[in-house]
């Protein structure tokens, strides 16, 4: 299992990005997968989750209407597009496999991560 | 929302010390409890899921117990890799919360 993370860098407040994590090892469509982040020195934070068919989204309140999330399955590829940026979406986001099943239930233990990618918001 | 509530914050301990830190959610989520391992500028690891169940590649030194509002997370003896910061994570409901995180250094 192998999640490989791209996209991230340094943009300004009100700017747009897209997170991308490539998924390999694994029957991709079978599992929900999930954003979750860590602001520096800080806790981690669930962001988003899809279920295996992409039917089944939910959000965090703090990103709720500004960040999107969304998967290709023939391509395994789960998306994370951040708009509306500010100063506290400044984190190191990561994307994660969840629960058999492909569904976001209460087995969303997330046990194979991807390696990261940091966002930075500043003007 | 279910909030997390680690503690400590933080703990000293040397190596082959048993180290215990508890995890308590604000209602009660079963036994949908789940933690993890974070070193340094590197991703989480799964340790244990379901409050007591040991993700696969874990060493048997770490054990989990809990149900409910209550969970523990034990080494039982301390190695020079598990210096680290272990969080906790709630998969009753959505949002998934993480509590605040423990950081184990070396005394």
């Amino acid at each position: 299992v192998q999640l490989v993370q791209s996209g991230g860098g340094l943009v300004k407040p009100g700017g747009s990005l897209r997170l991308s994590c490539e998924a390999s090892g694994f029957t991709f469509s079978s599992y929900s997968m999930t954003w979750v982040r860590q602001a520096p020195g800080k806790g981690l934070e669930w962001v988003s989750s899809i279920s295996g068919s992409g039917s089944h989204i939910s959000y965090s309140d703090s990103v709720k209407g500004r960040f999107t999330i969304a998967r290709d399955n023939p391509k395994k590829s789960l998306f994370l597009h951040v708009n509306s940026l500010r100063g506290d979406d400044t984190a190191v986001y990561y994307c994660a496999r969840g629960g058999t099943g492909g569904a976001v239930g209460r087995n969303n233990w997330f046990d194979s991560w991807g390696q990261g990618t940091l966002v930075t918001v500043s003007s | 929302d279910i909030q997390m509530t680690q503690s400590p914050s933080s703990l000293s301990a040397s190596v082959g010390d048993r180290v215990t830190i508890t995890c308590r959610a604000s209602e009660s989520i079963g036994f949908y409890l789940n933690w993890y391992q974070q070193k340094p500028g590197k991703a989480p690891n799964l340790l244990i899921y379901t409050a007591s169940t040991l993700h696969s590649g874990v060493p048997s030194r770490f054990s989990g117990s809990g149900s409910e509002t209550d969970f523990t997370l034990n080494i039982s003896s301390l190695q020079p890799e598990d210096f680290a910061t272990y969080s906790c994570q709630q998969s009753y409901s959505i949002p998934f919360t993480f509590g605040g995180g423990t950081k184990v250094e070396i005394k």
